[in-house]
């Protein structure tokens, strides 16, 4: 089984739904990560949770928001979906070494 | 603040030729360096990182990175490149003194051509 799974794998959704995107990881790391990817500008980071009662935003969480219930799961959402959201969601966790691990992505296509 | 910087979009090479995909970054304290690589349809795979300590690094898949401190960079290295290569490849950095979390490049397409 995978470390770090992500559901759903690919969502449409229309402009001002609500949307969570859900990660999962059996690695027993303490720290983990939400970034998006668009093509042509890396991975830019949304949220970051170094532990249960630790979440920090990123460089871009403006539009989302995140819930760490428990160690090893950690969601993302969109209150009001807009198309510009429209990319390749990554969850990841990682080590005090920092080495992260990387879930299998989420497509979302807000319409 | 931290950045780094992958100025080459697209890098095309022959195979059974050397490889590098450049990576330069900034920062003001000392970094940890990581390559990741991402084939189609999946999430990152870690390569290799430099923490600290010799400065040329082995990683997985036979690549290879070199910490040149003087001019801040820390390139992508392959003495032998194989068609199963061909992916997006990013650098990221953290500065150890004072950022909690990575910075990502921009991601360098590498196609081994047959």
């Amino acid at each position: 089984d995978a470390d770090v799974t992500q559901t759903p794998r690919n969502r449409i959704t229309k402009t001002g739904k609500r949307i969570m995107l859900e990660c999962s990881q059996t690695k027993g790391h303490d720290r983990m990560y939400w970034y998006r990817q668009d093509p042509g500008l890396g991975l830019q980071l949304i949220y970051y949770s170094f532990d249960v009662k630790d979440i920090n935003k990123g460089e871009i969480s403006d539009g989302y928001s995140v819930s760490r219930q428990a160690q090893a799961k950690f969601s993302l959402s969109l209150e009001s979906a807009i198309p510009n959201q429209t990319a390749l969601y990554f969850c990841a966790t990682s080590d005090y070494a920092d080495t992260q691990y990387f879930g299998p992505g989420t497509r979302l296509t807000v319409l | 603040a931290q950045s780094v910087a992958q100025p080459e979009d697209q890098v095309n090479v022959a195979e059974g030729n050397p490889l590098t995909v450049k990576c330069t970054y900034s920062v003001s304290g000392n970094p940890y360096l990581f390559w990741y690589v991402q084939y189609p349809n999946r999430g990152l795979q870690f390569l290799l990182k430099y923490i600290t300590g010799d400065n040329l690094v082995k990683g997985s898949y036979g690549f290879e990175a070199e910490f040149n401190k003087s001019q801040t960079s820390f390139h992508l290295k392959k003495p032998s490149a194989l068609v199963s290569d061909s992916a997006l490849y990013f650098c990221a950095v953290r500065d150890r003194g004072s950022a909690r979390q990575l910075t990502f490049g921009s991601g360098t397409q590498l196609t081994v051509l047959p």
